[in-house]
């Protein structure tokens, strides 16, 4: 089973561009987090799912959105990255308790 | 601020030693769960509680959750280099926009041989 998968893994942007982050969970979850960790701050929230088609705000949403047209994929834009959107990006699924992650996306605004 | 409190952000112990993580906050929550993040990996469960005042132990590790359902801690006794990692305390909430799981800063643990 792949669980969750983030694509892509790593990327270098330049101030202004915009881009797309996907997630894709094969374990039917109803719940899709996506976090952003920096150092010193654990994980925040950026945006989450509770089903298809539903998107809420989290802790830190400015600069961001979202979409969840297929119950199995969660998309992140930044429609104009900022150097500081210079993070690591996680997606989580979640169907009971337990939330799974993905290996995290490396990305740097320049 | 975020909604979680870590204590201690850095924790540096010898082998052998004890030592207690603390996660506060002013909110209730439904559960709290305790992950463990390796270098380039994503947070992994170790634990859920789920009920005021429970307390789980996983070898180890003792996880407790505060009566009010507000705080957790989580012991480890004689500590081992294997358990060098990051570990983050994480809050369920039920709100009107569905279950939100909210984290905390985290506290890095090194374990010294």
């Amino acid at each position: 089973n792949a669980g969750v998968t983030q694509t892509p893994k790593f990327r270098v942007l330049k101030t202004g561009q915009s881009m797309t982050l996907l997630c894709a969970q094969d374990m039917n979850h109803e719940y899709m987090y996506w976090y952003r960790q920096d150092p010193g701050m654990g994980l925040r929230l950026i945006h989450y799912s509770v089903g298809e088609g539903t998107t809420a705000k989290g802790e830190v949403p400015d600069g961001y959105n979202v979409s969840r047209l297929k119950k199995q994929n969660f998309l992140l834009g930044l429609e104009s990255a900022a150097p500081s959107q210079t993070s690591v990006y996680f997606c989580a699924s979640r169907g009971g308790l337990e939330a799974f992650f993905g290996q995290g996306t490396r990305l740097t605004v320049v | 601020t975020q909604l979680l409190e870590q204590s201690p952000q850095f924790l540096s112990i010898q082998e052998g030693e004890n030592l207690t993580v603390y996660c506060n906050s002013s909110s209730v929550f439904s559960s709290l769960q305790w992950y463990r993040q390796e270098p380039g990996e994503g947070p992994v469960l170790l634990v859920t509680v789920v009920t005021g005042g429970e307390v789980k132990k996983l070898k180890r590790l003792t996880f407790q959750f505060g009566d009010a359902r507000k705080d957790s801690s989580l012991h480890i006794t004689a500590a081992q280099p294997g358990d060098t990692g990051l570990y983050l305390c994480a809050g369920v909430r039920e709100e009107t926009s569905g279950s939100r799981l909210t984290f905390g800063e985290g506290t890095q643990l090194t374990v010294n041989p």
